[in-house]
């Protein structure tokens, strides 16, 4: 079975460009999240949907980001403008409603110049 | 300005001897916990899951402990192989946040030959 899958798995854009970044949770999974992982501040939840509605999206850092989840099987994540302090590397994971545990994507390592 | 990144607990083991990577948490409230790992350049993978109701649960090697009373958590790793080698995670579920988990800092686990 396909797990998470996440594109692009790298990306690397110039300070002032759009960002996008996609995310396919795994089949018949529910909840979506979004997660940002640094050095500094380790992984920290961004957003999270259920049935494609936002949940919580108190770790959205500021009004460059936003999130989106137009269905079941597809979420985006867009920066912009990007920033070099955006660099990190962004998971995906998803989670069937009822269950907390969730799995993850293999991440997009995004670099902003 | 310098970039000071997060240091990580260490823990470095002989292959074959066993592992005890712990974690504190911080909500008396939570009432699920899970373990993962993460190796270089991929996502967390779980590993071991286990509810406030348990204070122990076995896997395949792996061992979960739950102390409620100090609110501790940890994860035994019965002789260590050089494939454990990676970054583990306890996280647990957030109050009044739905699904969502708390992820601590993180153990890096090192296992020499």
């Amino acid at each position: 079975d396909a797990g998470v899958i996440q594109s692009p798995r790298h990306e690397v854009t110039e300070m002032g460009q759009e960002v996008t970044l996609r995310c396919k949770p795994i089949s018949g999974h529910n909840s979506l999240f979004w997660y940002r992982q640094t050095m500094m501040r380790g992984l920290e939840l961004l957003i999270y949907f259920n049935n494609n509605v936002p949940i919580d999206d108190s770790g959205m850092p500021e009004d460059r980001f936003s999130a989106k989840m137009p269905n079941a099987s597809f979420s985006t994540l867009k920066i912009q403008p990007s920033e070099p302090r955006d660099s990190a590397v962004y998971f995906c994971a998803s989670s069937w409603g009822g269950e907390e545990t969730q799995y993850f994507g293999p991440g997009t390592r995004l670099l902003v110049l | 300005g310098e970039n000071v990144g997060l240091h990580l607990p260490t823990l470095s083991v002989q292959e074959g001897d066993n592992s005890i990577i712990n974690c504190a948490y911080s909500n008396s409230a939570s009432d699920y916990f899970i373990w993962y790992k993460q190796e270089s350049g991929k996502g967390p993978q779980f590993i071991i899951d286990i509810r406030s109701n348990m204070d122990k649960r076995q896997g395949q090697r792996v061992t979960v402990l739950l102390n409620k009373t100090v609110k501790h958590l940890s994860l035994q790793i019965a002789a260590t192989q050089p494939g454990d080698s990676a970054v583990y995670f306890c996280a647990e579920n957030r109050a009044n946040s739905g699904y969502a988990l708390n992820f601590g800092k993180g153990t890096s686990l090192l296992v020499t030959p």
